[in-house]
């Protein structure tokens, strides 16, 4: 079965450095997705991508973060200027269609982005 | 912000017997829910849905019921099976938003033998 595929499984980097996390999404799915779990804490929604461009982001999503599709495969997420606060699980995701009845989000298994 | 809300941190079932998960959402404008199950070290994995339209969708072992009057829904899990254990969270989408869900903070099961 397809997967969602994201690198690096863990990254450590110190505070006010530039992260970028990456994700190969399935190959015939059309929309992506950035969610991200601090510890103990929800998944929440940061940004969707469509066309590329971003067709919705959350107020976590601010100046700081950004995304972007560089060729037919990779999906990104930049980190400007990590703080210790951006610490979390960060899963891409990735879906067919907009109608979740017949296209449901999948997940890749996420990266754990540890500032300090 | 606690719009979809799971109250019950962990579930402990016996294997065979049946796992009732539990979820409350406080959005009426919420039209679609989702169940996602998630192992240690993995994504979330889509498990099932349910549209705001229908009462209860069924696939396989597992059964989501929609309750909007009381805003809540639940996923039956019958019969519980050891690899089932898992943390399980409930989903929802906003009309018009089909691009981003709101999670609940996830319920942990584990089925014994």
């Amino acid at each position: 079965e397809p997967e969602v595929t994201q690198t690096p499984s863990h990254q450590v980097t110190q505070m006010g450095q530039e992260v970028i996390l990456r994700c190969v999404p399935i190959s015939n799915h059309l929309y992506f997705y950035w969610y991200r779990q601090i510890l103990g804490q929800k998944v929440e929604f940061l940004v969707s991508f469509y066309n590329n461009e971003i067709s919705e982001k959350s107020e976590i999503f601010d100046d700081q973060f950004s995304v972007e599709r560089p060729d037919g495969s990779n999906f990104t997420l930049k980190i400007r200027s990590t703080k210790l606060e951006d610490s979390a699980m960060y899963f891409c995701a990735s879906s067919d269609g907009t109608n979740y009845f017949d296209s449901p989000l999948h997940f890749g298994n996420g990266t754990r982005l540890t500032v300090t | 912000d606690q719009q979809v809300k799971q109250n019950s941190p962990s579930l402990s079932v016996q294997e065979g017997r049946i796992s009732i998960l539990n979820c409350d959402y406080t959005n009426s404008m919420f039209d679609y829910f989702l169940w996602y199950k998630k192992y240690p070290a993995e994504g979330p994995t889509f498990l099932i849905s349910i549209s705001s339209i229908k009462d209860k969708n069924e696939d396989g072992r597992f059964t989501v019921f929609l309750n909007k009057s009381a805003k809540h829904l639940s996923l039956h899990i019958v019969p519980s099976q050891p690899g089932d254990s898992a943390v399980y969270f409930c989903a929802a989408s906003l009309t018009g938003t089909a691009s981003k869900l709101t999670f609940g903070t996830g319920t942990r099961l584990q089925v014994t033998l």
